[in-house]
């Protein structure tokens, strides 16, 4: 499965809009690119995936890059509640069983 | 509804004993994962159920581990003469055959938190 790079830990500000960023230079044609994100003391979380074009659902938006090295997710306007660890992974297409390969994500701390 | 859910949430014990873990899937998901987390480390991979085939395991599953899911609806995953390197989060997450495209999202549960004195 591809690697990917997060940067370990990341700062915002309350109602600022932050920018995850997500290196992975081996993708494949058919990786897809989830977002999971752990909350403290909670299991992870799915927010949000993509293929090739950009995304958006209620929870944020994901920017693929054009040549798919690279992916942001954008957290519109951070709350304290979004205060988490956030992984980005990547997932083969129709694979046999779907497993998710996490790294160690970023923690993403949110100021008041 | 009903979310996963995982019993117990916190189990404390000795070296050497075993212990067993359930999970409750969503119930119409098909598809059961088992991960395990230690502190500062992201979930790792353990096993697959599809219905109650187990279709893939980790090598992190050692043979004093095993799960089973019955019937296709709960697992439960039993640790035999635990050691205190057993320490850990224990995640399931079930997901639905019938996914978005590239997606499969999996909802996972609260986890139970094994320590071995």
């Amino acid at each position: 499965d591809a690697k990917t790079t997060q940067p370990n830990s990341m700062e915002s500000n309350e109602e600022e809009p932050v920018h995850l960023p997500c290196n992975h230079s081996t993708i494949s044609g058919t990786d897809y690119i989830h977002w999971y994100r752990q909350l403290p003391s909670q299991g992870p979380e799915y927010v949000i995936h993509g293929l090739t074009s950009n995304v958006n659902n209620r929870m944020a938006s994901l920017a693929i890059a054009e040549d798919r090295k690279s992916s942001t997710l954008i957290l519109h306007r951070a709350t304290l509640r979004d205060a988490a660890v956030y992984y980005c992974i990547l997932r083969g297409y129709g694979g046999a069983t779907n497993k998710l390969i996490f790294g160690t994500g970023t923690l993403l701390a949110v100021q008041p | 509804d009903t979310g996963v859910s995982q019993d117990p949430r916190h189990k404390i014990t000795k070296r050497g004993q075993n212990v067993t873990f359930r999970c409750d899937p969503i119930s119409e998901h098909n598809r059961l994962y088992w991960y395990r987390q230690t502190l500062g480390q992201g979930p790792e991979f353990l096993t697959y159920f599809q219905n109650e085939a187990q279709l893939e395991k980790s090598r992190l599953l050692s043979d004093r581990f095993s799960a089973e899911r019955p019937k296709g609806s709960f697992s439960t995953l039993e640790i035999q003469r635990t050691e205190q390197g057993d320490s850990a989060m224990y995640l399931c997450a079930s997901s639905s055959n019938r996914a978005r495209t590239g997606s499969y999202e999996q909802y996972f549960g609260p986890g139970t938190r094994l320590t071995v004195t």
